[in-house]
C-alpha cells in the first residue's frame, strides 16, 4: 500500500525566510515522488520530482527537495520564501506511474 | 491555448440532477483520469483511463461514472447529485511511455450541488 502523510496543514513564513515542507511516504517498493502547487484558482502544476536518481532533486522556483530512504521523506525547501510562493503544497507518490496517492496538501502563507 | 481543458468551470446543481463534466486535451497523452478536491483531504482518485477502452474505479468512483469518447476526451458524470459531491473536480493526463509519468492538471471545475 502507498500513502502520502504531510506534516501541518498550514505553514507560515516571513518573506526571506527558509521555507519547509514536510512529506512522508510509505511505499512497499522504491517510489516515484512529486511535489505539485497548486496557486488560487487554478489547477496543480508540477513543482520537482524524484526519479530513483539522484537524491536532491532541484524543481522550478527555487525549490528543492531531498529524498531520504531511511526516513521515508521528501521534504521541500526553499531557501529565501516570497510572497509568490503563497499557495497549496501538495505531495504525491507512485511506484509503477499509473496511479498517484496525494497528501492532504499544505497552506504556505508567506508574511510580509 | 491551454492543454487540458475542462467545461464548465463553475457549475450550480439541484439535489437529483443528472450532470456531466467534460475534459479535453491536446498533449496527445493516452493516459486520462479524474480527481476530486475537498479542503483538508487533498486529491482522490474518481477514474482513471489509460485508452479508449481501458477504463478503471479510482477511490471513490461510487455515484460517479465516465465515459471515454476519444483519446483527447473524457467525461465525467454524476448519474444524480448529491450535495456531498459538491467539491473542485480536476481532470489530469500523463503519458503512456516513461515510468515516472508526472501528471499534467486542468483548471478545474467548482460544483456546487444544493
Amino acid at each position: 500500500a502507498q500513502s502520502v502523510t504531510q506534516l501541518g496543514s498550514h505553514v507560515s513564513v516571513s518573506e526571506g525566510a527558509l521555507v519547509l515542507l514536510r512529506c512522508n511516504y510509505s511505499s512497499s517498493v522504491p517510489p516515484y515522488l512529486f511535489w505539485y502547487v497548486q496557486y488560487p484558482n487554478q489547477g496543480l502544476q508540477l513543482l520537482l520530482k524524484y526519479t530513483s536518481a539522484a537524491t536532491l532533486v532541484k524543481g522550478i522556483n527555487g525549490f528543492e527537495a531531498e529524498f531520504k530512504k531511511s526516513e521515508t521523506s521528501f521534504h521541500l525547501t526553499k531557501p529565501s520564501a516570497h510572497m509568490s510562493d503563497a499557495a497549496e503544497y501538495f505531495c504525491a507518490v507512485s511506484h509503477t506511474g499509473n496511479q498517484f496517492y496525494f497528501g492532504t496538501g499544505t497552506s504556505l502563507t508567506v508574511i510580509p | 491555448d491551454a492543454d487540458v481543458t475542462q467545461t464548465p468551470r463553475n457549475r450550480i446543481t439541484k439535489t437529483g440532477k443528472r450532470i456531466m463534466l467534460e475534459c479535453s486535451q491536446t498533449k496527445g497523452h493516452d493516459r486520462m483520469y479524474w480527481y476530486r478536491q475537498d479542503p483538508g483531504l487533498g486529491l482522490r482518485l474518481i477514474y482513471y483511463s489509460f485508452d479508449v477502452k481501458d477504463i478503471n474505479k479510482g477511490e471513490i468512483s461510487d455515484g460517479y461514472s465516465v465515459s471515454r469518447q476519444a483519446q483527447a476526451k473524457f467525461s465525467l458524470s454524476l448519474e444524480s447529485a448529491i450535495p456531498n459531491q459538491t467539491a473542485l473536480y480536476f481532470c489530469a493526463t500523463s503519458e503512456r511511455q516513461t515510468s515516472y509519468n508526472e501528471q499534467f492538471f486542468g483548471p478545474g471545475t467548482r460544483l456546487t450541488v444544493l
